[in-house]
């Protein structure tokens, strides 16, 4: 069975400083993997997805993830954080058949001013 | 155009009450999904469809629960006899075909006093 863990329920960092949030995944066939945002009473806005092309996977409002097979690890990154990143991040696995997305628990970034 | 719509956006019934959840999808999308997304949480699958064709309703929890796609276009959720745990938002998404990426709705809100 698939399953994502996402490291840190809550992460903190100062406006204009690097985003890091952290995605291991488990999967028994080649995964598709996501990142989606999640802003309040909104639904679910992609921002990325790795399809097993490029392992470097960049997406919309300046972030990229990396796919990193030995690791078992997609973190989702952005250089300089922005006020409006603020909002709830999930990392999402489906194997190429099922189409199905399992979630992670989710992690919620604030940023300070 | 349109994006993903759900209806009602909040939902309140008590307990033992049927409720009834409609998600109209990006015209055109044959693939359709339903999520439940419990508080604080990440959504959790719960069935999709291919046109009218329910081809996976692995994850809804109980017999209580049962979803339809009639005429392959707009879904309804509905539960019977509801429960309070059932509260949680209710998330829809669709997909041009299977494989593709999905697009989410603003979810309903459902609360079982």
């Amino acid at each position: 069975a698939q399953s994502v863990t996402q490291l840190g329920s809550h992460v903190s960092v100062s406006e204009g400083a690097l985003v890091l949030l952290r995605c291991n995944y488990s999967s028994s066939v080649p995964p598709y993997l996501f990142w989606y945002v999640q802003y309040p009473n909104q639904g679910l806005q992609l921002l990325l997805k790795y399809t097993s092309a490029a392992t470097l996977v960049k997406g919309i409002n300046g972030f990229e993830a990396e796919f990193k097979k030995s690791e078992t690890s997609f973190h989702l990154t952005k250089p300089s954080a922005h006020m409006s990143d603020a909002a709830e991040y999930f990392c999402a696995v489906s194997d190429r058949g099922a189409q199905k997305l399992v979630f992670g628990q989710g992690t919620r970034l604030t940023i300070n001013p | 155009g349109a994006g993903v719509s759900q209806s009602p956006r909040y939902k309140v019934a008590k307990r033992g009450q049927d409720v009834a959840l409609r998600c109209d999808p990006i015209s055109g999308h044959v693939s359709l999904f339903w999520y439940q997304q419990a508080l604080g949480q990440g959504p959790e699958f719960l069935t999709y469809f291919q046109n009218e064709a329910q081809l996976d309703k692995s994850g809804l929890p109980s017999d209580r629960f049962f979803a339809e796609r009639p005429e392959g276009s707009v879904s309804t959720l509905k539960i019977q006899r509801t429960q309070q745990e059932d509260s949680a938002v209710y998330l829809c998404a669709s997909s041009l075909e299977l494989g593709r990426e999905q697009y989410f709705g603003p979810g309903t809100r459902l609360t079982v006093t």
